[in-house]
Parts: structure tokens; sequence; C-alpha cells
């Protein structure tokens, strides 16, 4: 079965930090640039942050730039966000999805949730 | 930054009526708009890809149209278990951007 996993969310005061992760399986992770997507409570989605296959390609959301790090290891089929700096604002469900070239995200984790509070 | 105008906000209808949707763009961004299904507690599953192509395993009475900056999503028949949030979202250019999402309820 295709899928994506992701762990890593939390509780975290602000100014924390979390490494989230998202290990993949039923596919060879690095035929795919991945993406990060979240979703705060009760809020719409937010795309977050994509990296290329071969992780040579990075982009960031404005609200997320200079804070987080998208990174993968193909050799562990395992995607990554290093999350610095926490703000409250933050706090979502955050979705790894996968990405077939010049296709759109078309498989999705159940989502790991973030928590940012004092 | 293109931003996503859906509309309307919130829809509820009986079971067997027709849905649509509509997805408006800030700029052109041809067919590179999709839609997307999130039931409560569930990630976002890919209904129609490139405004009208149907992804693998959707059921026929979902369909998508549109291009440019004017995209539609259409329900056939409504069924109860179609009760869901959908969102359109554009992949034209970075960054990428959702719509702000439809709750489509059913009576």
């Amino acid at each position: 079965e295709v899928q994506v996993v992701e762990s890593g969310g939390g509780l975290v005061q602000p100014g924390g930090s979390l490494r989230l992760s998202c290990v993949a399986s039923g596919f060879t992770l690095s035929n795919y640039w991945m993406h990060w997507v979240r979703q705060a409570p009760g809020k719409g989605l937010l795309w977050v942050s994509r990296i290329s296959s071969d992780g040579s390609d990075t982009s960031y959301a404005d609200s997320v730039k200079g804070r987080f790090t998208i990174s993968r290891d193909n050799a562990k089929n395992t995607l990554y966000l290093q999350m610095d700096s926490l703000r409250v604002e933050d706090t979502a469900v955050y979705y790894c999805s996968r990405v077939t070239t010049g296709q759109p995200m078309d498989v999705w984790g159940q989502g790991t949730t973030v928590t940012v509070s004092s | 930054e293109v931003l996503l105008t859906q509309s309307p906000d919130f829809q509820s209808v009986t079971p067997k009526e027709k849905v649509t949707i509509t997805c408006r763009a800030s700029q052109s961004i041809g067919s590179s708009l999709h839609w997307y299904q999130q039931k409560p507690d569930q990630s976002p599953k890919l209904l129609i890809k490139f405004a009208s192509q149907s992804f693998s395993g959707v059921p026929s009475r979902f369909s998508g149209s549109g291009s440019g900056t004017d995209f539609t999503l259409t329900i056939n028949s409504l069924e109860a278990e179609d009760a869901a949030t959908y969102y359109c979202h554009q992949s034209r250019t970075l960054p990428w951007t959702f719509g702000q999402g439809t709750k489509v309820e059913v009576k």
C-alpha cells in the first residue's frame, strides 16, 4: 500500500524547536518531490514547503522562511521538517504529501499535530 | 501570490441534489487547478486534477471544469458520504495556494 506516515508533533513553548518526520512506504521516495502542508485548528490548508526528489531544490512559504528547514534522506525513505523559533501561530496539523513531477499532491499522510503554547 | 476565492463558504443540500462550487483565481493559472475533499479528522483527498481530470477511483458524480481564472466543481446527485469540506488548489506558481474551503452539509 502506498502511504506516508508523519510523526514528531507535540507541545512546545514559543521559541522552541521540533523536527517532524514523514516515512514513505509502498513507493520509492527518491522518485518524488515532497511537500508539507499545514492546517490550523478549524482553518483551511496552507502550503508550507517543498523539496525536490534529490533534495537540491527547496522552497518555503514566507511565513516560515528562515525558521523551517525541509530535508530528506532517500536511503531511509524519510522526509523531515525542522521547525525552529516556533510561534503560537504555527500551531496546526502538519501533513506531508507526495508529488509526481508536474502533478498535484496525490498521497497525503494522516498528519501530526504541533501545538505551540506556553 | 495567487489568491483563490471559493463560493459559497457553506452549502446545505438534500441527497440527490446537484452541488456547484466555484473557485476564482486572482490571476490566470491555466488549468493548474485541482480539487480536494476533506472529511472531518481526515487528510485531504484528491478528486479532480488540472481542472477537469478525474483522479483514479473518484466516483463519476464528481466533475470539474474551467480554465484561466474561473473554475467549477460539480457533484451530481449528492450522496450522504459527500458531506465534507472541498478545497480548490493551484500549482501554477509558488507559493502553492488553496481556496478557503466550502463546507457541504447533507440534510
